[in-house]
């Protein structure tokens, strides 16, 4: 079984600051997923990253990914009090359909 | 725009009871799954669905069943709910590797 962990677990930062999400996974895979989640809400896809050494960037979220570390970070730059949720990294192996998700990071952006 | 539309956002109902959580997408879909939310567990796999009258266990099945008779429509059946499946429970659909599309989630309460 794939397991992923993700770190940290709760992370509380000042607006204006910059931190960086870890999720690790413990098989080979092509395929990671960064999604979103607001309080009360689903979860919203951010970014697909495909290959080793991608890198996506939508304003202040880069996700990037290591195959070879079995690591991706979603780096926060500046954050902002919208930025507040929770994010979820996910994975699917190489052989199957399965998608297997992190434990998640509440994030929350203090003024 | 992707829909992913589940049946409920809230339901309550009785131990022993049979519970029926349905999942409508339209966007034609192959893939189709059902996660329990749980805090501090993150999203953990029920069942899963790549074609029509096919399913796949997850990683947590036991309790649980699924029908997908159409391409569009999976349901998640609790054949004798108990209150340890007390949960929100998230319905999503994919095509190949793209990302997943999540429905609103239903929370669901075992009396």
């Amino acid at each position: 079984e794939l397991k992923v962990e993700q770190n940290p677990l709760f992370l509380s930062m000042q607006e204006g600051k910059n931190y960086t999400i870890y999720c690790n996974y413990s098989t080979t895979s092509d395929r990671l997923y960064w999604y979103r989640q607001d309080p009360g809400k689903s979860l919203e896809s951010l970014f697909v990253l495909l290959s080793n050494g991608a890198v996506k960037q939508e304003g202040r979220l880069m996700a990037s990914l290591d195959t070879k570390a079995r690591l991706s970070t979603l780096h926060i730059t500046a954050a902002v009090h919208d930025l507040s949720a929770t994010y979820f990294c996910a994975v699917v192996t190489s052989t199957g359909n399965q998608f297997y998700f992190g434990t998640g990071t509440s994030l929350t952006v203090i003024p | 725009d992707v829909k992913v539309t589940q049946s409920s956002r809230y339901l309550v109902k009785r131990t022993g009871e049979k519970v029926f959580l349905e999942c409508v997408q339209d966007m034609d879909h192959e893939n189709m799954f059902w996660y329990r939310q749980d805090p501090g567990l993150g999203l953990r796999l029920i069942y899963f669905s790549y074609d029509v009258k096919m399913k796949e266990k997850g990683d947590i099945p036991e309790g649980y069943s699924v029908s997908r008779e159409k391409k569009e429509r999976f349901s998640l059946i609790l054949e004798s709910a108990s209150t340890n499946q007390t949960s929100m429970y998230l319905c999503a659909s994919c095509w190949g590797g793209q990302p997943q599309h999540f429905g609103d989630g239903t929370r669901l309460s075992i009396l």
